[in-house]
């Protein structure tokens, strides 16, 4: 079941904050963290596993939650390059390493 | 440094016709991934393969098969495309050891159908 992914659209000025937030009804293994600009491919921006262990950009924060199965991503002091949409991919256990992906957050960051 | 390599970038079909995308990787990953995006959309998964030989169906497998018969292709087929399958057709790996390691993707297919 696909994960539910809030807010749909975030419209910041440079320099602002915000959080995406991926919400899933399944037990998680992990949750992937990825964005994507118009015409590109998806780009890793994070990982987090169950159990606390978590691999990603330095500019990056996230946190997930197991009890709510829920993962959220932090983008602080927002530049121009941040605008795109983010996706987040979750795994559960045994999931044979597959993700199913949220329908994505664009994010749009305006000077 | 390739990484994934998706063939064709581009490709327009007529209604009924067939055609086979090609997903090659240099990074010796186990896993490989076709997911589809239309337009607004999230990605989806369509087929994936756990390794050489092997292969099972994703969320929306109905009108595609696919073939790993080397470790780095995965082929995704279209016997009759149809309309509804106008789509970015994006091809991702992964290495064996999952955990921390993320999927890396091609650039996409872009496939339109008439």
């Amino acid at each position: 079941q696909q994960p539910v992914q809030s807010p749909q659209a975030v419209i910041l000025r440079e320099g602002e904050d915000a959080v995406i937030n991926c919400s899933s009804s399944k037990a998680l293994y992990s949750v992937h963290w990825y964005r994507q600009k118009h015409g590109e491919a998806p780009v890793f921006l994070m990982i987090l596993l169950k159990g606390g262990e978590q691999k990603g950009h330095e500019k990056i924060s996230a946190s997930f939650n197991e009890k709510k199965q829920q993962s959220s991503l932090y983008l602080t002091a927002s530049q121009l390059s941040y605008s795109g949409t983010y996706f987040c991919g979750t795994e559960t256990s045994g999931g044979y390493n597959k993700l199913i992906f949220g329908a994505g957050t664009r994010l749009a960051v305006h000077p | 440094n390739a990484g994934v390599t998706q063939t064709p970038k581009f490709r327009v079909l007529k209604t009924g016709q067939s055609m086979t995308l090609l997903c090659a990787q240099d990074m010796n990953h186990e896993y490989m991934y076709w997911y589809r995006q239309d337009p607004g959309m999230g990605l989806r998964l369509i087929h994936y393969s756990v390794g050489e030989g092997t292969t099972a169906k994703g969320e929306v497998p109905d009108g595609y098969n696919v073939s790993r018969l080397k470790k780095q292709n995965f082929l995704l087929g279209l016997e009759s495309a149809a309309p509804s399958q106008t789509s970015v057709y994006f091809c991702a790996s992964r290495t064996l050891s999952g955990g921390l390691q993320p999927q890396h993707f091609g650039d996409g297919t872009r496939l339109s159908i008439l």
